[in-house]
């Protein structure tokens, strides 16, 4: 069965240095969507994209962070400068077809540490 | 935007015990609602979803029922076995986006 892969599974970064989180969604898939989850908490929205461009943002997704989708396989979210605050496991997913309901497919997450 | 609240936070039952968790959620127009279930430091995956124009579904032990009327929809897990302990998440969407409930920690005690 199909995955989505994320990479790396866990990210060390010093306070104030630029991130940049990797995931290769399902293939035929057309919505990609970027979660936090912090610790003990619960999974919360940051970002979807959609041909190419971001259909919907949370407001935890503030001008420190991008999404881009450079080439036809891989979707990254970038952190500018990131903060202690970003410690968190960040989940990517994807799902298929133009139906608002249908199933999203999670990766594995990175765990994202800041020092 | 939509607002889904879920409980209880944790429950704990006993091998062989159903489970219900119970989530509510705001927004009349939200049409799409899984549950995932996420085993500790690992990914959510989906182990059933209904969409709004069905009232009730089921998948060996496991059911989910949604009353669009009152916007709450429940997980119901039956015959629990130790491996159903995990944390499970309810989700409402309408559209691109998908809000997360805030999680169930469930506890099978063989």
């Amino acid at each position: 069965e199909p995955e989505v892969t994320q990479t790396p599974s866990h990210q060390v970064t010093q306070m104030g240095q630029e991130v940049i989180l990797r995931c290769v969604p399902i293939s035929n898939h057309l919505y990609f969507y970027w979660y936090r989850q912090i610790l003990g908490q619960k999974v919360e929205f940051l970002v979807s994209f959609y041909n190419n461009e971001i259909s919907e943002k949370s407001e935890i997704f503030d001008d420190q962070f991008s999404v881009e989708r450079p080439d036809g396989s891989n979707f990254t979210l970038k952190i500018r400068s990131t903060k202690l605050e970003d410690s968190a496991m960040y989940f990517c997913a994807s799902r298929a077809g133009s139906a608002g309901n249908q199933p999203q497919h999670f990766g594995d997450g990175t765990r994202l540490s800041i020092l | 935007g939509e607002n889904v609240e879920q409980h209880p936070s944790t429950l704990s039952v006993q091998e062989g015990d159903s489970a219900v968790i119970k989530c509510t959620y705001s927004d009349s127009a939200s049409n799409y609602f899984p549950w995932y279930k996420q085993e500790l430091g690992k990914r959510p995956q989906l182990i059933i979803d209904i969409r709004s124009n069905v009232g009730e579904k089921k998948d060996q032990r496991i059911a989910v029922t949604l009353n669009k009327t009152a916007k709450h929809f429940s997980l119901h897990i039956t015959e629990t076995q130790p491996e159903d302990s995990a944390v499970y998440f309810c989700a409402a969407s309408k559209g691109n986006q998908f809000y997360f409930g805030t999680g169930t920690s469930l506890t099978v005690i063989p």
